[in-house]
C-alpha cells in the first residue's frame, strides 16, 4: 500500500544510453512532481505537473523529458545520458498545486552514469 | 525568488540532549514553510509547517518549529533526541501560487550519539 512508489530503485548505465524512471502515486493527488538530489544532499525541484499539465519546469536540459499518462502517473525518461546525471531523483506528489499543500515523496531512484 | 540557508551542515548530539536545528529564509512575499526528515536511503518525509496563525507548530516524533518573521527565521528543536532521530534535515519554503514550488535549504546531518 505504498503512496509514492518509484521504479527502478537503482539504476548503472552507461553514458550516451536512454533510460526511463516510473513514478505512480495510489492517493488521488492531482499533481505530481520530479526532484533531484545531487551528491551533496541539495535538492531541486524538475518538473510539476497538475491533472497531467505540466506547470513548472525548472530549466532542465530538454534531454529531460516527463510524460503523465494520467493522474497517477508522472515518468521521467532521460536521453543521450551524461555523467552529470548521477544524482537520485525522486517523485512526488500533492493533493493540489497550492503552496500549502504537503508533498509526499517516494523512495527514490538512484541513478549512476558511467 | 525565494531562497532557504540552512545554518549548520552537520550537528552531532548525544541522545536525550536537546538539539535546535536553524533555518533562515528570504523571500519579498509571504511564504508557507515546511521542515522535512529524510531517514537514510528512504524519501522525504514532512515533520511539520507552519501555513498561518500560532508561530509556535507542534509535528510528529516531538518535534517542534518557531516561525519568527522579524528574524526570518523557522527553526527546528526537540527537547530530547533518540538514536533514531539520526537523519537528514530539510527546511523549505514554498509561495501561494500554481505549482507548490518547494525551495529546499542544503540539508543539515543530525547525528545522535550514545
Amino acid at each position: 500500500d505504498t503512496a509514492v512508489s518509484q521504479t527502478p530503485k537503482y539504476l548503472v548505465t552507461q553514458m550516451g544510453n536512454d533510460k526511463s524512471i516510473k513514478c505512480e502515486q495510489n492517493l488521488g493527488h492531482d499533481t505530481m512532481y520530479w526532484y533531484k538530489q545531487d551528491s551533496k544532499k541539495f535538492l531541486k525541484i524538475m518538473f510539476s505537473y497538475n491533472n497531467k499539465e505540466l506547470i513548472i519546469n525548472e530549466t532542465v536540459p530538454n534531454r529531460f523529458s516527463p510524460k503523465s499518462p494520467d493522474k497517477a502517473h508522472l515518468n521521467l525518461h532521460i536521453n543521450s545520458l551524461e555523467l552529470g546525471d548521477s544524482a537520485v531523483y525522486f517523485c512526488a506528489s500533492s493533493q493540489d498545486p497550492g503552496g500549502e499543500e504537503t508533498q509526499y515523496f517516494g523512495p527514490g531512484t538512484r541513478l549512476l552514469v558511467l | 525568488a525565494q531562497s532557504v540557508t540552512q545554518l549548520d551542515s552537520q550537528v552531532p548530539v548525544f541522545e536525550e540532549a536537546p538539539v535546535e536545528l536553524r533555518c533562515n529564509y528570504s523571500s519579498s512575499v509571504s511564504v508557507y514553510l515546511f521542515w522535512y526528515v529524510q531517514y537514510p536511503n528512504q524519501g522525504l518525509q514532512l515533520l511539520l509547517k507552519y501555513l498561518s496563525g500560532s508561530t509556535l507548530v507542534k509535528g510528529i516524533n516531538g518535534f517542534e518549529a518557531e516561525f519568527n518573521k522579524s528574524q526570518t527565521s523557522f527553526h527546528l528543536r526537540k527537547p530530547s533526541v533518540h538514536i533514531s532521530d539520526t537523519a537528514e534535515y530539510f527546511c523549505a519554503v514554498s509561495v501561494n501560487n500554481a505549482g507548490n514550488m518547494l525551495t529546499f535549504g542544503g540539508g543539515t546531518r543530525l547525528m545522535v550519539k550514545p
